[in-house]
């Protein structure tokens, strides 16, 4: 099965800081990856997603991830944090080689941003 | 009709008894999925429906059962609640063929057991 990663349950940075969440995967082969963000009290939103081709990937709200294979890593960075940033955020791998719809999430990190 | 819904938002209900949550998928969302976040933990794969059939189960016993109706509507009743389904059920709709990767997430029932 497919596994992910994500240290830091908790990340608290200063409004215009950079954000840095980490994401680790457990794959043999270079995987599918996506983050998604949580509002509180809502679903999950996709940020952005990984396929193939080039390995940064520049998603929504001004978020982008680096898919090193050599590092088996895909963090999620933003250059200036913004107050509507605080949210939940979680890095996820599909299934691959098959057609079942199910995603492996990791636990989430908790972003804080202070005034 | 274009998003995902889910009701009702929140519920509670004591342990032993049955509950069902609803999804309404967009039209053409053939394929459904379940996941339950519990508090603090990432969202933990249920089961998955297509064209009306469960086509794949992760780690829950029977008593979380489903449905799936032709109008892109579906259904997650679990039976026998135990303090520990009390979580977020979320539901997640895709178009044929686009699976994980075309995901949409309805904002979740949370279900609180006592």
């Amino acid at each position: 099965a497919q596994s992910v990663t994500q240290l830091g349950s908790h990340v608290s940075v200063s409004e215009g800081a950079l954000v840095l969440l980490r994401c680790n995967y457990s794959s043999s082969v270079p995987p599918y990856l996506f983050w998604y963000v949580q509002y509180p009290n809502q679903g999950l939103q996709l940020l952005l997603k990984y396929t193939t081709g080039a390995t940064l990937v520049k998603g929504i709200n001004g978020f982008e991830a680096e898919f090193k294979k050599s590092e088996t890593s895909f963090h999620l960075t933003k250059p200036s944090a913004h107050m509507s940033d605080a949210a939940e955020y979680f890095c996820a791998v599909p299934d691959r080689g098959s057609t079942l719809g199910r995603l492996y999430f990791g636990r989430g990190t908790q972003l804080t941003v202070w005034p | 009709e274009t998003g995902v819904t889910q009701s009702p938002t929140h519920l509670i209900k004591t342990r032993g008894q049955q509950v069902t949550l609803r999804c309404s998928s967009q039209s053409g969302h053939n394929t459904v999925s379940w996941y339950q976040q519990a508090l603090g933990q990432g969202p933990q794969f249920i089961f998955q429906y297509y064209r009306e059939e469960e086509n794949g189960r992760g780690n829950f016993p029977p008593r979380f059962s489903g449905l799936q109706f032709p109008n892109y509507s579906s259904e997650l009743n679990v039976n026998a609640l135990e303090l520990d389904d009390s979580a977020l059920y979320l539901c997640a709709s895709s178009y044929p063929g686009e699976g994980t990767y075309g995901y949409t997430f309805g904002s979740g029932t949370r279900l609180t057991v006592v």
